[in-house]
């Protein structure tokens, strides 16, 4: 089964407006970790943001922030004032303590920032 | 010093061919993986190196053989690899130990490997 699901396989977004990607996960472990990853088109796989499981508010880093759903199992990345660099792939990631040497990755979502 | 250097950025190589790839951190990150991305796909894990010992091995062929010399470099030896080996392979490091799940992994620029 797959852990991490993102389902918009594509996103628009037009360039000062804001986006949320989204994430759901499945684990029954109590205690993991949620990353978000930005891939342009270079390769390198660049962190984002961070949520832990026990994280009672929600993590904000510069323009990015996590909307940390736990009953849902989402995890969903918000984009604000998008900027033409923004444009990229974005992988939402899970690490769990039972196995906690390994990042799972979703499918990943291609966003594109319009002029 | 947050990088994670990979050599080299681009390699071509026949099915016979013996290659390696080469991973360096100075983080003092006592993890470090391998993942293969195939085009439009998330990366998959390979390996896993925690303390220098290999710790996940993802059912990789073993065409595919890592090497972890010291806590700092991290090798992918290939031979006799496949066209469908043809990805981008990236090396990541991150804190390493059991529980702890808040610290992130740094990956490299990974290096696209066309095989021939």
């Amino acid at each position: 089964a797959q852990k991490i699901t993102q389902t918009q396989p594509g996103m628009f977004v037009q360039e000062k407006e804001a986006v949320t990607l989204d994430c759901t996960y499945d684990t029954s472990d109590p205690s993991y970790g949620l990353f978000w990853y930005k891939q342009p088109s270079s390769g390198e796989m660049i962190f984002l943001i961070y949520q832990g499981s026990y994280d009672q508010q929600n993590a904000t880093e510069g323009r990015y922030s996590l909307n940390f759903q736990k009953a849902r199992k989402s995890a969903n990345l918000v984009i604000s004032a998008s900027q033409l660099g923004d444009s990229a792939m974005y992988f939402c990631a899970m690490r769990e303590v039972y196995y906690g040497q390994n990042f799972v990755f979703g499918p990943g979502t291609r966003l594109s920032v319009l002029p | 010093d947050t990088e994670v250097t990979q050599t080299p950025k681009h390699l071509v190589m026949g099915m016979t061919n013996k290659k390696s790839l080469k991973c360096e951190q100075h983080m003092g990150h006592r993890a470090m993986y391998w993942y293969k991305q195939k085009a439009k796909k998330p990366p998959e894990l390979m390996f896993v190196y925690s303390y220098e010992k290999l710790s996940i091995n993802e059912s990789v062929p073993s065409r595919f053989s890592p090497e972890c010399p010291n806590s700092s470099l991290l090798n992918l030896h290939l031979h006799a690899l496949q066209p469908e080996d043809s990805a981008l392979y990236l090396c990541a490091s991150s804190q390493g130990g059991e529980g702890l799940i808040g610290t992130e992994a740094f990956f490299g620029q990974g290096t696209r490997l066309t095989v021939v």
